[in-house]
């Protein structure tokens, strides 16, 4: 079954701080990976997409990295802004199956605490 | 440029009355259109998608119903809403041939 897994569920860091968000899937075949951002009561919005042949990809403090070989892929936040606070949520489309072509991870709660 | 809009942001209804929560589209063509709940807390659960006018398909059984009446419309109804129906809405769109989900700013259901 195709699935998206986000750990951890919930991070609280303090602003200034690094961190790294991770997602593994087993969504074959695979073609690329988005990871979005939702702020409390929004719609999630796209930050960054990975496809097969990218390993790194860096959107300002947002860095995101893919290991196709381990179906894995992060998301490094250098230097946390209070603004940083919500959701990160990983999405894998599907080909051929249900769900309407999207795979979602349940995604991680970042909260950055001043 | 492509846009959603979906209405209304945040609604409070007694259980058992209906529900119509409504989604469109613009700048854009034959979208797959989507609708989403997400519970306090949890992820997002698709509820239904429809690749074109009149196709919904249905991801979950419920209490809820979706139509498609126009290419760029997307419609959420409940002919009698429970307590469980409470929580936050999304409508979504991508465009046939490719990847990237647009998401509404989505409805916060209350059912009282």
């Amino acid at each position: 079954k195709n699935q998206v897994e986000q750990s951890p569920q919930s991070l609280i860091i303090l602003e200034g701080k690094n961190c790294t968000l991770q997602c593994n899937y087993t969504v074959s075949p695979f073609s690329n990976l988005r990871w979005y951002k939702q702020d409390t009561g929004r719609g999630p919005v796209s930050l960054t997409i990975m496809t097969f042949s990218e390993n790194t990809k860096s959107n300002g403090r947002y860095t995101a990295t893919l290991d196709a070989d381990t179906k894995q892929s992060s998301l490094h936040i250098t230097a946390s802004q209070l603004s940083d606070s919500a959701s990160y949520i990983c999405v894998v489309p599907e080909f051929g199956g249900s769900q309407g072509n999207l795979i979602f991870g349940k995604g991680t709660k970042l909260s950055v605490k001043p | 440029s492509q846009t959603i809009h979906q209405w209304p942001a945040t609604l409070v209804q007694p259980v058992g009355s209906p529900l119509s929560l409504e989604c469109t589209v613009e700048g854009t063509s034959n979208p797959n259109l989507y609708w989403y709940r997400q519970a306090a807390g949890r992820g997002l659960q698709l509820l239904f998608y429809s690749v074109g006018i009149g196709q919904i398909s249905s991801e979950v059984p419920q209490n809820l119903s979706a139509s498609r009446p126009q290419d760029r419309q997307f419609i959420l109804s409940s002919k009698k809403l429970l307590l469980s129906d409470s929580g936050f809405y999304l409508c979504a769109y991508k465009g046939p041939l490719n990847t990237e989900a647009f998401f509404g700013q989505g409805t916060r259901l209350t059912v009282v």
